[in-house]
């Protein structure tokens, strides 16, 4: 069965960074679509980026546009995220998403919660 | 990338049926039959309930339905059950390959 295993989130400050990583198991990765998607404690979901299976077609929040890249290791079967610039509001837990056709969110991971905070 | 909007909450009694709304623009909602519906219990990752406007993933009951009408779509659980009480949020295609959220509903089965 699909396994997505976020990891790499805590507390940085304000201006830090921080590299999310997401472990996937159970399905064939490198023909697969992938994205970011995070909730704030106590709010709704926001969806952060996307990557296409190949990974040379990426597409980004305006929220996190030129702070975010998202990226993937196809021979490690690994979803990054790599964080920059990092502000309070993005505090949340960042899930990692399958979606395999179409524009539909298939399986997700637990998260990993990241804590912007000095 | 404006978000989608619901009704911050909906209720039911067992049995009964509830619909949901979820309205965009020609955008997103309107302009794409990529409309997806997710269920969310507390402290659970979400779950996918609809894709493409009224398609169920397998396993998940014939009592959830969706539909769309110009910029609105629609989630509809018909013969409510305690444990559809959760929060449900909408998403659509919004271009560019960007995907947009519903502020979700919390819906209360009395």
């Amino acid at each position: 069965q699909v396994q997505l295993v976020e990891s790499g989130g805590g507390v940085v400050q304000p201006g830090g960074s921080l590299r999310l990583s997401c472990a996937a198991s159970g399905f064939t990765f490198s023909s697969s679509g992938m994205h970011w998607v995070r909730q704030a404690p106590g709010k709704g979901l926001e969806w952060v980026a996307f990557i296409r299976y190949h990974g040379s077609d990426k597409s980004y929040a305006d929220s996190v546009k030129g702070r975010f890249t998202i990226s993937r290791d196809n021979s490690k079967n690994t979803l990054y995220l790599q964080m920059s610039s990092l502000r309070a509001e993005d505090t949340a837990v960042y899930h990692c998403v399958l979606s395999p056709s179409g524009w539909r969110f298939d399986s997700w991971g637990q998260g990993t919660l990241v804590t912007v905070s000095s | 990338q404006s978000a989608l909007t619901q009704p911050p909450s909906a209720s039911g009694s067992p049995g009964q049926s509830v619909t949901i709304s979820c309205t965009g623009t020609s955008s997103d909602i309107g302009g794409y039959y990529y409309v997806s519906w997710y269920q969310q219990h507390p402290g659970k990752a979400p779950k996918l309930m609809i894709y493409e406007v009224s398609e169920r993933p397998s396993g998940v009951p014939d009592r959830f339905s969706g539909s769309k009408s110009g910029n609105t779509a629609s989630l509809t659980v018909s013969g409510l059950q305690a444990e559809d009480e959760a929060d449900y949020y909408c998403s659509s295609y919004a271009g560019s390959n960007s995907v947009v959220f519903g502020g979700g509903t919390k819906l209360t089965v009395l």
